[in-house]
């Protein structure tokens, strides 16, 4: 069975700290990709990586960073955690990109930033 | 830039009636996935529609691709609690990129 794992579920931080949040999935994808959810607003893509150590810019990459060391996992970096990135994070995976195939979603990290 | 709409945001129906949320698209799409996600849950995928002017059906869920590329709408007829969640859709564009929707968020009142 397809999966994809994120670390935490819950997580709070301090302003200023920096966070990593995991994602690992076990189906040998090609793409990952890092979303957050905010009512109203949808899922908005922050960074994907179609390969090891590759990484590109979603629509909302400011104040994030990402690894891709490996295959199946895929990093979440807030260098300097802020009150406005407090939010649902959601990892996922796919097959392929040319066309896009399903994406699986990871269960969601609700990080919030005090 | 590109954007991918869904109304209504909101829907409340009763157990029993018809739902039909909608997807429309700034640019023409080269397809289009329909995703639920529970209340609690994460986004699960349904399905997906590539040719213009197609209509999927699973079970009481009608799925359709406009003949433009450019719409989607997904129907559920006789609704049920089960039913309940929030309804993504999200369009693949001419460039590689998936663009979600903002979703509409369905109650079903038993």
């Amino acid at each position: 069975d397809v999966k994809v794992t994120q670390s935490s579920r819950y997580l709070v931080k301090r302003t200023g700290e920096k966070v990593f949040l995991e994602c690992v999935q076990d189906m040998d994808h090609e793409n990952m990709f890092w979303y957050r959810q905010d009512p109203g607003l949808g899922l908005r893509l922050i960074y994907f990586s179609y390969d090891v150590k590759m990484k590109e810019k979603g629509d909302i990459p400011e104040g994030y960073s990402v690894s891709r060391e490996k295959k199946e996992r895929f990093s979440l970096i807030l260098e300097s955690a802020s009150t406005n990135q407090t939010s649902m994070y959601l990892c996922a995976s796919s097959l392929s990109h040319s066309p896009h195939t399903e994406a699986f979603f990871g269960q969601g990290t609700r990080l919030t930033v005090v | 830039g590109q954007q991918v709409m869904q109304i209504p945001q909101y829907q409340h129906v009763q157990e029993g009636e018809d739902f039909t949320t909608y997807c429309n698209s700034s640019t023409t799409l080269s397809n289009i996935q329909w995703y639920k996600q529970r209340p609690g849950g994460h986004p699960v995928f349904l399905i997906q529609l590539v040719k213009s002017g197609e209509v999927k059906k699973q079970k009481r869920l009608t799925f359709q691709f406009g003949e433009a590329k450019r719409n989607s709408s997904l129907h559920i007829t006789a609704t049920q609690t089960t039913d309940v969640g929030t309804y993504f859709c999200a369009g693949q564009t001419s460039y590689d990129k998936v663009i979600f929707g903002p979703g509409t968020s369905l109650s079903v009142i038993p």
